[in-house]
Protein backbone atom coordinates (compact mmCIF):
# COMPACT_ATOMS: atom_id res chain seq x y z
CA UNK A 1 0.00 0.00 0.00
CA UNK A 2 0.87 3.53 -0.76
CA UNK A 3 1.74 4.97 2.51
CA UNK A 4 1.46 8.67 3.44
CA UNK A 5 2.90 10.80 6.47
CA UNK A 6 1.38 13.25 8.47
CA UNK A 7 2.31 15.72 11.35
CA UNK A 8 1.09 14.03 14.80
CA UNK A 9 -0.72 17.46 15.92
CA UNK A 10 -1.26 20.76 14.60
CA UNK A 11 -2.90 23.53 16.86
CA UNK A 12 -4.92 26.81 15.47
CA UNK A 13 -6.84 29.48 16.49
CA UNK A 14 -10.42 29.72 15.70
CA UNK A 15 -11.71 31.31 12.52
CA UNK A 16 -8.29 31.12 11.07
CA UNK A 17 -7.43 29.04 8.45
CA UNK A 18 -5.72 25.43 9.14
CA UNK A 19 -3.40 24.04 6.39
CA UNK A 20 -3.14 20.23 7.11
CA UNK A 21 0.31 18.42 4.87
CA UNK A 22 0.28 15.17 3.86
CA UNK A 23 3.26 13.84 1.92
CA UNK A 24 2.21 10.67 -0.59
CA UNK A 25 5.76 10.22 -2.24
CA UNK A 26 5.08 6.54 -3.89
CA UNK A 27 1.35 7.61 -5.12
CA UNK A 28 0.60 6.12 -8.24
CA UNK A 29 -1.13 7.44 -11.49
CA UNK A 30 -4.51 6.32 -10.33
CA UNK A 31 -4.77 6.90 -6.53
CA UNK A 32 -7.17 9.09 -5.39
CA UNK A 33 -6.00 10.97 -2.39
CA UNK A 34 -8.78 10.66 0.23
CA UNK A 35 -9.38 12.96 3.30
CA UNK A 36 -11.90 12.16 6.69
CA UNK A 37 -11.58 13.04 10.23
CA UNK A 38 -12.46 11.69 13.04
CA UNK A 39 -14.37 13.92 15.91
CA UNK A 40 -14.19 12.50 19.36
CA UNK A 41 -16.53 9.80 20.28
CA UNK A 42 -17.78 9.52 16.60
CA UNK A 43 -17.55 7.63 13.63
CA UNK A 44 -15.17 8.94 10.99
CA UNK A 45 -16.52 11.77 8.41
CA UNK A 46 -15.26 11.92 4.76
CA UNK A 47 -14.10 15.48 3.81
CA UNK A 48 -12.97 15.77 0.81
CA UNK A 49 -10.88 13.73 -2.21
CA UNK A 50 -9.17 14.53 -5.58
CA UNK A 51 -7.00 12.88 -8.28
CA UNK A 52 -4.80 15.33 -9.70
CA UNK A 53 -6.90 19.06 -9.79
CA UNK A 54 -7.56 21.09 -6.65
CA UNK A 55 -10.78 20.36 -5.51
CA UNK A 56 -13.09 22.35 -2.96
CA UNK A 57 -16.29 21.53 -1.30
CA UNK A 58 -18.67 23.38 1.55
CA UNK A 59 -16.11 21.58 4.19
CA UNK A 60 -12.45 22.04 2.65
CA UNK A 61 -10.50 22.74 -0.09
CA UNK A 62 -8.23 20.18 -1.05
CA UNK A 63 -4.58 21.32 -3.10
CA UNK A 64 -2.59 18.65 -4.62
CA UNK A 65 1.06 19.32 -5.80
CA UNK A 66 1.77 19.07 -9.21
CA UNK A 67 4.21 15.80 -9.00
CA UNK A 68 0.94 14.96 -6.54
CA UNK A 69 3.81 13.83 -4.12
CA UNK A 70 1.98 16.35 -1.51
CA UNK A 71 -1.33 17.33 -0.32
CA UNK A 72 -2.63 20.15 1.84
CA UNK A 73 -6.34 19.86 2.87
CA UNK A 74 -7.50 23.59 3.98
CA UNK A 75 -9.84 24.44 6.43
CA UNK A 76 -10.78 27.62 5.90
CA UNK A 77 -11.80 29.14 9.28
CA UNK A 78 -11.51 26.67 11.50
CA UNK A 79 -14.14 26.16 14.28
CA UNK A 80 -14.08 24.31 17.70
CA UNK A 81 -16.26 21.97 16.19
CA UNK A 82 -13.18 21.32 13.62
CA UNK A 83 -11.48 19.95 16.35
CA UNK A 84 -11.10 15.99 15.51
CA UNK A 85 -8.07 13.56 14.01
CA UNK A 86 -7.91 14.26 10.50
CA UNK A 87 -6.53 11.31 8.37
CA UNK A 88 -4.98 11.63 4.85
CA UNK A 89 -5.65 8.00 2.94
CA UNK A 90 -4.60 7.04 -0.46
CA UNK A 91 -7.07 4.73 -2.40
CA UNK A 92 -5.73 2.61 -4.95
CA UNK A 93 -7.57 0.76 -8.05
CA UNK A 94 -4.47 -1.91 -7.83
CA UNK A 95 -5.58 -2.93 -3.84
CA UNK A 96 -9.29 -2.40 -4.57
CA UNK A 97 -9.37 0.68 -3.04
CA UNK A 98 -8.72 -0.17 0.12
CA UNK A 99 -9.37 2.34 2.98
CA UNK A 100 -6.90 2.18 5.38
CA UNK A 101 -6.06 4.64 8.13
CA UNK A 102 -2.98 5.51 9.71
CA UNK A 103 -2.37 7.90 12.86
CA UNK A 104 -3.82 11.07 11.52
CA UNK A 105 -3.23 14.89 12.60
CA UNK A 106 -4.96 15.39 15.86
CA UNK A 107 -5.91 19.49 14.97
CA UNK A 108 -6.73 21.49 18.44
CA UNK A 109 -8.63 24.82 18.11
CA UNK A 110 -7.98 27.43 20.20
CA UNK A 111 -11.14 29.35 21.49
CA UNK B 1 -27.15 11.15 9.43
CA UNK B 2 -24.53 9.39 7.33
CA UNK B 3 -27.33 6.69 5.74
CA UNK B 4 -25.34 4.00 7.45
CA UNK B 5 -27.12 1.99 10.17
CA UNK B 6 -25.48 -0.40 12.25
CA UNK B 7 -27.24 -2.56 15.01
CA UNK B 8 -27.38 -2.60 17.68
CA UNK B 9 -25.36 0.67 19.52
CA UNK B 10 -24.47 -0.96 22.65
CA UNK B 11 -23.56 -4.92 23.19
CA UNK B 12 -22.42 -6.50 26.38
CA UNK B 13 -21.76 -9.99 26.26
CA UNK B 14 -18.96 -12.78 28.44
CA UNK B 15 -15.82 -14.10 27.55
CA UNK B 16 -16.34 -16.58 25.51
CA UNK B 17 -19.40 -15.83 23.98
CA UNK B 18 -20.60 -15.11 20.36
CA UNK B 19 -21.78 -11.69 18.83
CA UNK B 20 -23.00 -10.54 15.62
CA UNK B 21 -23.05 -7.44 14.48
CA UNK B 22 -24.96 -5.78 11.34
CA UNK B 23 -24.63 -2.76 9.15
CA UNK B 24 -27.02 -1.69 6.56
CA UNK B 25 -25.58 0.57 3.83
CA UNK B 26 -26.50 3.55 2.36
CA UNK B 27 -28.72 2.72 -0.55
CA UNK B 28 -26.96 1.84 -3.73
CA UNK B 29 -23.32 1.73 -2.08
CA UNK B 30 -22.27 -1.68 -3.39
CA UNK B 31 -19.17 -1.49 -1.46
CA UNK B 32 -18.97 -2.32 2.69
CA UNK B 33 -15.93 -2.24 5.15
CA UNK B 34 -15.61 -2.93 8.64
CA UNK B 35 -13.00 -1.43 11.20
CA UNK B 36 -12.31 -1.75 14.74
CA UNK B 37 -10.87 1.17 17.46
CA UNK B 38 -9.88 0.10 20.39
CA UNK B 39 -9.96 2.64 23.59
CA UNK B 40 -7.34 5.25 22.35
CA UNK B 41 -6.59 3.41 19.55
CA UNK B 42 -7.04 4.29 15.75
CA UNK B 43 -8.86 2.57 13.24
CA UNK B 44 -7.76 -0.83 12.01
CA UNK B 45 -9.09 -2.22 8.90
CA UNK B 46 -10.44 -5.48 9.16
CA UNK B 47 -12.66 -6.37 6.02
CA UNK B 48 -13.70 -4.81 3.03
CA UNK B 49 -16.71 -6.19 0.50
CA UNK B 50 -18.12 -5.41 -2.99
CA UNK B 51 -21.33 -6.62 -3.79
CA UNK B 52 -21.47 -9.87 -1.75
CA UNK B 53 -17.46 -10.52 -2.81
CA UNK B 54 -14.60 -10.22 -0.28
CA UNK B 55 -12.03 -7.73 -1.83
CA UNK B 56 -10.05 -6.75 0.61
CA UNK B 57 -8.75 -8.21 4.30
CA UNK B 58 -6.72 -6.76 6.71
CA UNK B 59 -5.89 -7.21 10.11
CA UNK B 60 -8.78 -9.59 11.13
CA UNK B 61 -8.48 -12.15 13.46
CA UNK B 62 -9.74 -16.08 12.54
CA UNK B 63 -12.28 -15.37 15.32
CA UNK B 64 -14.09 -13.15 13.73
CA UNK B 65 -15.98 -13.53 9.98
CA UNK B 66 -17.90 -11.87 7.98
CA UNK B 67 -20.24 -11.23 4.78
CA UNK B 68 -22.23 -9.38 2.91
CA UNK B 69 -25.96 -10.48 1.88
CA UNK B 70 -27.51 -10.29 -1.92
CA UNK B 71 -29.01 -7.16 -0.42
CA UNK B 72 -26.13 -5.73 0.46
CA UNK B 73 -26.10 -5.68 4.35
CA UNK B 74 -23.59 -6.96 6.02
CA UNK B 75 -22.46 -8.87 9.01
CA UNK B 76 -19.34 -9.07 11.35
CA UNK B 77 -19.45 -12.37 13.59
CA UNK B 78 -16.96 -12.44 16.34
CA UNK B 79 -16.59 -15.44 18.41
CA UNK B 80 -14.65 -17.04 21.27
CA UNK B 81 -14.61 -13.52 22.41
CA UNK B 82 -11.83 -12.25 24.68
CA UNK B 83 -11.54 -9.35 26.92
CA UNK B 84 -9.54 -7.51 24.33
CA UNK B 85 -11.86 -7.88 21.18
CA UNK B 86 -13.79 -4.71 23.79
CA UNK B 87 -14.15 -1.68 21.08
CA UNK B 88 -16.13 0.55 18.72
CA UNK B 89 -16.84 -1.67 15.62
CA UNK B 90 -17.63 0.64 12.38
CA UNK B 91 -19.05 -0.09 9.41
CA UNK B 92 -18.53 2.01 6.06
CA UNK B 93 -20.29 1.63 2.86
CA UNK B 94 -19.68 3.57 -0.71
CA UNK B 95 -20.81 3.85 -3.87
CA UNK B 96 -17.78 2.21 -5.47
CA UNK B 97 -14.67 1.39 -4.15
CA UNK B 98 -12.99 5.10 -5.11
CA UNK B 99 -16.13 7.16 -4.46
CA UNK B 100 -16.15 8.59 -1.08
CA UNK B 101 -16.91 6.56 2.07
CA UNK B 102 -20.00 7.24 4.91
CA UNK B 103 -19.40 5.93 8.20
CA UNK B 104 -21.81 4.22 10.94
CA UNK B 105 -22.47 5.51 14.32
CA UNK B 106 -20.42 2.45 15.35
CA UNK B 107 -21.27 -1.01 17.64
CA UNK B 108 -19.28 -0.25 20.96
CA UNK B 109 -18.71 -4.26 22.17
CA UNK B 110 -18.10 -4.66 25.83
CA UNK B 111 -16.18 -8.36 26.42
CA UNK B 112 -16.81 -8.83 30.84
Amino acid sequence: DAKTTQPNSMESNEEEPVHLPCNHSTISGTDYIHWYRQLPSQGPEYVIHGLTSNVNNRMASLAIAEDRKSSTLILHRATLRDAAVYYCILRARSNDYKLSFGAGTTVTVRA
Amino acid sequence: DSGVTQTPKHLITATGQRVTLRCSPRSGDLSVYWYQQSLDQGLQFLIQYYNGEERAKGNILERFSAQQFPDLHSELNLSSLELGDSALYFCASSETGGTEAFFGQGTRLTVV
